[in-house]
């Protein structure tokens, strides 16, 4: 596709459940990112990849939150054992992986905890 | 990590007319990026412009130029000629320009109303 999408647009699940939220950046895009924001807030960073590798993961606040990108195209955000604090919308973003190259936004996934 | 403060939540502009978000940052690094990202309801972050600190001059795009203050960690937008579709949420954002660092960190918003 012409731009990064995510899937689903939105998610509801009670408090405990598994969720996987998945994102297709740009072809041929490199870099990948995780960001999470809480309402009323900015981003704030997950996880990068370069390719298949997790470059950086400082991001993930705990051990229930993982993601993977096993062929460096895809990447699935998991997160297990939810908890009503994960609710915010999850947003992805990709880039050519070049110094200064610009990342490119999804429109994220929007998960609320019940 | 660097810290980005956008000091005002809200802001009303008059269509036709000039409004200035305020950023300021923290940081240690003498190289790194800048950026304005405006989001929508839709939720989808659009780049809006950015500045690479070891430019001195002030970016511009179209209505959107910024006031760089390097010394004094400063990172301001202004939108001349307001109009509707301006109406989102601001963010400013910082990048590393570090070989391994590509992560932004953002302020918390700041939400441009435009009035008719």
């Amino acid at each position: 596709g012409a731009g990064v999408s995510q899937t689903p647009s939105n998610k509801v699940t009670e408090k405990g459940k598994y969720v996987e939220l998945r994102c297709d950046p740009i072809s041929g895009h490199t870099a990948l990112y995780w960001y999470r924001q809480s309402l009323g807030q900015g981003p704030e960073f997950l996880i990068y990849f370069q390719g298949t590798g997790a470059a950086d993961d400082s991001g993930l606040p705990n051990d229930r939150f993982f993601a993977v990108r096993p062929e460096g195209s895809v990447s699935t955000l998991k997160i297990q054992r939810t908890e009503r604090g994960d609710s915010a919308v999850y947003l992805c973003a990709s880039s050519s992986g070049l110094a200064g190259g610009e990342q490119y936004f999804g429109p994220g996934t929007r998960l609320t905890v019940t | 990590a660097q810290t980005v403060t956008q000091s005002q939540p809200e802001m009303s502009v008059q269509e036709a007319e000039t409004v200035t978000l305020s950023c300021t940052y923290d940081t240690s690094e003498s190289d790194y990026y800048l950026f304005w990202y405006k989001q929508p309801p839709s939720r989808q972050m659009i780049l809006v412009i950015r500045q690479e600190a070891y430019k001195q001059q002030n970016a511009t795009e179209n209505r959107f130029s910024v006031n760089f203050q390097k010394a004094a960690k400063s990172f301001s937008l202004k939108i001349s000629d307001s109009q509707l579709g301006d109406a989102a949420m601001y963010f400013c954002a910082y990048r590393s320009a570090g070989s391994n660092d590509y992560k932004l960190s953002f302020g918390a918003g700041t939400t441009v109303t435009v009035r008719a």
